[in-house]
């Protein structure tokens, strides 16, 4: 299994609609984020979480929600789909006292028709 | 204000050439660097990264990258490049302080036989 899981992996929705993106790690890391990819934009930040107790906004918070269940599960939820929310999600966690590396997650590609 | 630069969007190279990609950064306090990257379909996997000590790191796959504090740089290289290696790839910075990272556009690497 993958250390980082994502799903679902692709997703088509339409506008308006509420959709949540999951996110589980077995890394046992504390901190898990939510980034969005867009051609020739890199990856941008949505929401990150240190704790299960701690939630931040990024970047690009306006839009979307989280939600940090557990200290393995951090989701991603658009309340009200529009179509330039169409991206690539990527969930990433890290581990500030290992070196400070993130391991993502395969991604989640969603349209928003 | 805290940015990282990948002036080259697309770059071509030969099979057995070398490459270089720049990355250049912006960050108020002392940088981490990174270098990831991305293969069609696929999440991000980190190549190297820097944190302090000596300013040439080695990554997996061959690659390396120069911290130059002086330029604000931290390009990567290859000296043979292999078809395989054709992807895109991403520059990122963080702060020992902050738990994040934030990411260039991301150089489209192309490989001709």
């Amino acid at each position: 299994d993958a250390d980082v899981t994502q799903t679902p992996r692709n997703r088509i929705t339409k506008t308006g609609k509420r959709i949540m993106l999951e996110c589980s790690q077995t890394k046992g890391h504390d901190r898990m984020y939510w980034y969005r990819q867009d051609p020739g934009l890199g990856l941008r930040l949505i929401y990150y979480s240190f704790d299960v107790k701690d939630i931040n906004k990024g970047e690009i918070s306006d839009g979307y929600s989280v939600s940090r269940q557990a200290q393995a599960k951090f989701s991603l939820s658009l309340e009200s789909a529009i179509p330039n929310q169409t991206a690539l999600y990527f969930c990433a966690t890290s581990d500030l006292g290992r070196a400070y590396g993130y391991t993502f997650g395969s991604g989640t590609r969603l349209t928003v028709v | 204000a805290q940015s990282v630069t990948q002036p080259d969007i697309h770059i071509t190279v030969s099979e057995g050439a070398s490459l270089e990609l720049r990355c250049n950064y912006s960050y108020g306090a002392t940088p981490y660097l990174f270098w990831y990257v991305q293969s069609p379909g696929q999440g991000l996997q980190l190549l190297l990264k820097y944190f302090s000590g000596d300013t040439l790191v080695q990554g997996i796959k061959g690659f390396e990258a120069e911290f130059k504090r002086s330029q604000s740089s931290f390009n990567l290289r290859k000296p043979s490049v292999h078809w395989s290696d054709a992807a895109e790839y991403f520059c990122a910075v963080g702060g020992s302080n902050t738990g994040k990272l934030i990411f260039g556009q991301g150089t489209t690497l192309q490989v001709k036989p």
